[in-house]
């Protein structure tokens, strides 16, 4: 059963066109996170949710911002999408902060593979 | 500023033999460390991950083992499997945040 589901799998986008990637969770957990991966390279937090607490990494460019309407949903917007944002979108989940207890994991969604034309 | 690397980029294993995949950080002051498995099409899955507290820590079927003297994680993969083909990333966690720095990754091929 999908635990972290990412809706669309697979998103084309024109240059500059705004564009939405959802990711919905079943495991009522607190934390949300987006990470970026590009070809090859290892993923990258953009930012995470603790419940409706924004943290943004220092580096995650402007255009990229992030809804939490509630604990189930988080939205990732890229607002002005360049040839440079196509990669892959991970979308995460842990009970609380990983790394707080011993019980935490940080679950992963399968991904939106995101092409900018 | 933090980093994480890897010694070997790719390897490759006979099935059964064990696997040791290698991991070098920087930051001697960061306190967690996770190994996560990235099967091909999917997102990363965390394996085993291990405080800055202890020197070795045990699942089933891997042992991540911590060397913080040179700064040094390794992912112990007992009886390779198959199934185990996939990109291994070692990632360190910042002190006090929450952003896991990821190393570049390790490709794991299994061979018959």
């Amino acid at each position: 059963d999908a635990m972290v589901i990412q809706n669309p799998r697979y998103q084309v986008t024109q240059f500059g066109k705004p564009v939405t990637l959802s990711c919905s969770q079943t495991l009522n957990h607190n934390v949300m996170y987006w990470y970026q991966q590009k070809s090859s390279q290892a993923p990258k937090l953009l930012f995470h949710y603790y419940d409706k607490d924004f943290n943004n990494e220092a580096d995650t460019p402007d255009n990229f911002q992030s809804r939490r309407p509630n604990t189930s949903f988080c939205f990732l917007d890229i607002r002005s999408p360049g040839l440079g944002d196509a990669a892959m979108y991970l979308c995460a989940t842990s009970r609380t902060l990983v790394g707080v207890t011993s019980t935490d994991t940080q679950y992963f969604g399968p991904g939106t593979r995101l092409t900018v034309l | 500023g933090e980093s994480v690397g890897l010694h070997l980029p790719t390897l490759s294993v006979q099935e059964g033999d064990n696997s040791i995949i290698n991991c070098a950080y920087s930051n001697s002051a960061s306190d967690y460390f996770i190994w996560y498995k990235q099967e091909s099409g999917k997102g990363p899955q965390f394996i085993i991950d291990i405080r800055s507290n202890m020197d070795k820590r045990q699942g089933q079927r891997v042992t991540v083992l911590l060397n913080k003297t040179v700064k040094h994680l390794s992912l112990q993969i007992a009886a390779t499997q198959p199934g185990d083909s996939a990109v291994y990333f070692c990632a360190e966690r910042a002190t006090g945040g929450q952003n896991f720095v990821f190393g570049p990754g390790t490709r794991l091929s299994v061979l018959p």
